[in-house]
């Protein structure tokens, strides 16, 4: 089975600007979360989505948001970027129920100037 | 008092050693425990999960886990260099869906 997949792999954006990552989960799997991982701050957990629905939501400002398609592939968003949003955001998806093994991605590298 | 703890190392063991690295969580509501691999500059690869009190082993790798002491670890048998990573401690709470709260991360270096 292929794995997860994560598109930009890099991405260069200036402050201001959006940006919109994308994640293709392992086949078959529904659940897909978006993490972000920086060196102050570790691995943070942004949100889950599961058939379409936001399941669980981090702490993160409203500048953050997500969406899943009925393929279970999933976008995140980042309106208004700030240099501290310069991080590896990764993807991990699940079979679907809670409590599950996750599988990352290779990451999206973002680099906010 | 963060909600996973790990020692940041790096932990130093000889090529050959058993590596032992620790997590302590605070929420004892905790279910699922899982430990992955980072290199750097590469994605988390999962390890291991342990739901239940006791030891898992797989392979070279067994993860223990006691909930009356908040406390997981990982014991790495017959260390070999290729090892040398980072290897993150993370648990699910109960309810919290799939959401993985994640330590800092041991650094561990195997040496020849």
């Amino acid at each position: 089975k292929a794995g997860v997949t994560q598109t930009p792999r890099y991405l260069i954006k200036t402050r201001g600007q959006q940006v919109t990552l994308s994640c293709s989960p392992i086949s078959g799997h529904r659940s897909v979360s978006w993490y972000q991982q920086t060196p102050g701050q570790g691995l943070q957990f942004l949100f889950e989505y599961f058939s379409e629905t936001q399941r669980n939501k981090g702490n993160f400002p409203g500048r953050f948001s997500g969406r899943q398609f009925s393929n279970s592939r999933s976008e995140m968003n980042v309106s208004t970027l700030e240099l501290g949003d310069s991080a590896l955001y990764l993807c991990a998806s699940s079979i679907g129920r809670a409590q599950e093994t996750q599988y990352f991605g290779p990451g999206t590298r973002l680099l906010v100037l | 008092q963060k909600e996973v703890e790990q020692n940041s190392g790096p932990l130093s063991v000889p090529e050959g050693a058993i590596a032992s690295l620790n997590c302590t969580y605070s929420d004892r509501g905790s279910q699922s425990f899982f430990w992955y691999r980072q290199y750097s500059g590469k994605s988390p690869e999962l390890i291991m999960f342990i739901y239940s009190n006791g030891d898992k082993e797989d392979g070279r790798f067994t993860a223990q886990l006691n909930k009356a002491s908040q406390y997981v670890s990982l014991l790495i048998r017959d260390s070999q260099p290729s090892d040398s990573a980072t290897y993150l401690c993370a648990v699910i709470r109960a309810g919290g869906g799939n959401k993985l709260t994640f330590g800092t991360g041991t650094q561990l270096k195997v040496e020849l």
